[in-house]
């Protein structure tokens, strides 16, 4: 399985209060991606990184931001949690964005704000 | 990237090969067809990809129609743990995109002892 972890893998926490979540990846993969899974929805992509410092927005992505300091990690930060962003997040990595590697997913963080 | 339709719900004895079927009938030349299954409440799992020819890997073996319309997922011995929902997606294989993988509502296996 490829490397990548998530945390925290559950988090419950209350509307209005900042929430950061963690992608650690040990693959020295350029890209990283994050998504958000609901019920009807299925995976939706909210932001991703194509290198250090390098981001750019997905199709869901107000009221997240993201920031990747060094290769390994890409957080994704809820400024002020809504109950709209109770969701089951992962993260995925891809050495490139073409179609031809595969992106690899983390086990996920289940968040639920209330 | 291109449309999948796959079926809601399949069954396989367990033991017996697994056939999912995949059709992707506006698929373009330059995308790659991709298999992913998702187990419940874990993150999605590659399985396995192809362009035209056929592949097989450890997990499975992925047959590509001629005409690329459409694909079949082979799981050659179905175990229990193999119940899963299982994606067809397409993805372009050039760069310049944003990677996204667009997950539909996928073929969920049950694998029956």
């Amino acid at each position: 399985d490829a490397g990548i972890t998530q945390s925290p893998r559950h988090k419950v926490t209350e509307t209005g209060t900042p929430v950061t979540l963690r992608c650690h990846q040990t693959e020295n993969h350029r890209y990283m991606y994050w998504y958000r899974q609901d019920p009807g929805h299925g995976l939706r992509l909210i932001h991703y990184s194509y290198g250090v410092k390098d981001t750019d927005k997905g199709e869901v992505s107000d009221g997240y931001s993201v920031s990747r300091s060094k290769t390994e990690d890409f957080l994704l930060t809820l400024e002020s949690a809504t109950s709209s962003q109770t969701s089951v997040y992962f993260c995925a990595i891809s050495e490139s964005e073409g179609g031809s590697q595969p992106q690899h997913f983390g086990d996920g963080t289940r968040l639920s704000i209330l | 990237d291109a449309k999948t339709t796959q079926p809601p719900s399949m069954d396989c004895a367990e033991g017996r090969a697994a056939n999912l079927p995949c059709n992707h009938s506006t698929i373009s030349g330059n995308e790659y067809v991709y298999w992913y299954r998702q187990i419940h409440s874990q993150g999605p799992q590659y399985i396995i990809h192809g362009l035209k020819n056929n592949e097989t890997n450890e997990m499975a073996s992925l047959i590509i129609t001629e005409d690329r319309k459409s694909s079949t997922l082979i799981l050659p011995h179905a175990t229990l743990r193999d119940t899963a929902v299982y994606y067809c997606i397409v993805r372009v294989r050039g760069s310049g995109n944003t990677g996204k993988l667009i997950f539909g509502q996928g073929t969920t296996l049950q694998v029956k002892p």
